[in-house]
């Protein structure tokens, strides 16, 4: 399975915009880049996922790299509850496996 | 409810003994995955359901680990002889029809199995 590599931690100013980078530089073209969250004490919870393009929701952006070795979840305005660990994942087509890695700890200083 | 439901939340238990886990997937979910996460590291892939039958159970770490889906809801992960490896966090997730890459996964708050 292709791998994605996460900063392991990350801080940031509540109510300033962060970027949570990933780089999946083996992907594949059917490999669907997810990212999930996991609040403390907390099952992972949904965030986004894109292919190609780049999209939103009420979460967060994703913002996929042309080449697609890379891709950066942005939330735009942190809160002290956005405060969790944050896994880039790759989801091939047709596979039912999320592969978590260790992620990256977000810490929102208030 | 209207999430993924796991009992117990916690649970401790001796050494050689049998313990069962139970899930309560969203309902009408048709795929359900076990997961467990040691302390500090990613959750880790155990077993997937499609409807009743268990469509990959790749990450099953040995034959003390079972599940099962009789009628296509609840799942019980049962686990034998259990050891104090086996301690961790056992989380339950469903998706409606599958993830195949372009849906999401429901998680329950987790398990804790603890082995003394």
């Amino acid at each position: 399975d292709a791998k994605t590599t996460q900063p392991n931690s990350m801080e940031s100013n509540e109510e300033e915009p962060v970027h949570l980078p990933c780089n999946h530089s083996t992907i594949s073209g059917t490999d669907y880049i997810h990212w999930y969250r996991q609040l403390p004490s907390q099952g992972p919870e949904y965030v986004i996922h894109g292919l190609t393009s780049n999209v939103n929701n009420r979460m967060a952006s994703l913002a996929i790299a042309e080449d697609r070795k890379s891709s950066t979840l942005i939330l735009h305005r942190a809160t002290l509850r956005d405060a969790a660990v944050y896994y880039c994942i790759l989801q091939p087509f047709g596979n039912e496996k999320l592969t978590f890695g260790t992620g990256t700890r977000l810490t929102i200083i208030p | 409810g209207a999430g993924v439901s796991q009992t117990p939340s916690n649970k401790v238990t001796e050494k050689g003994k049998y313990v069962e886990l139970r899930c309560d997937p969203i309902s009408g979910h048709t795929a359900l995955y076990w997961y467990r996460q040691s302390l500090g590291q990613g959750p880790e892939f155990l077993i997937y359901f499609q409807g009743t039958g268990a469509a990959d159970d790749s990450g099953l770490p040995n034959d003390r680990f079972f599940a099962v889906r009789p009628e296509g809801s609840v799942s019980t992960l049962k686990i034998q002889r259990t050891e104090r490896g086996d301690s961790a966090v056992y989380l339950c997730a469903s998706s409606l029809v599958g993830l195949s890459g372009n849906t999401e996964a429901f998680f329950g708050q987790g398990t804790r199995l603890t082995v003394v």
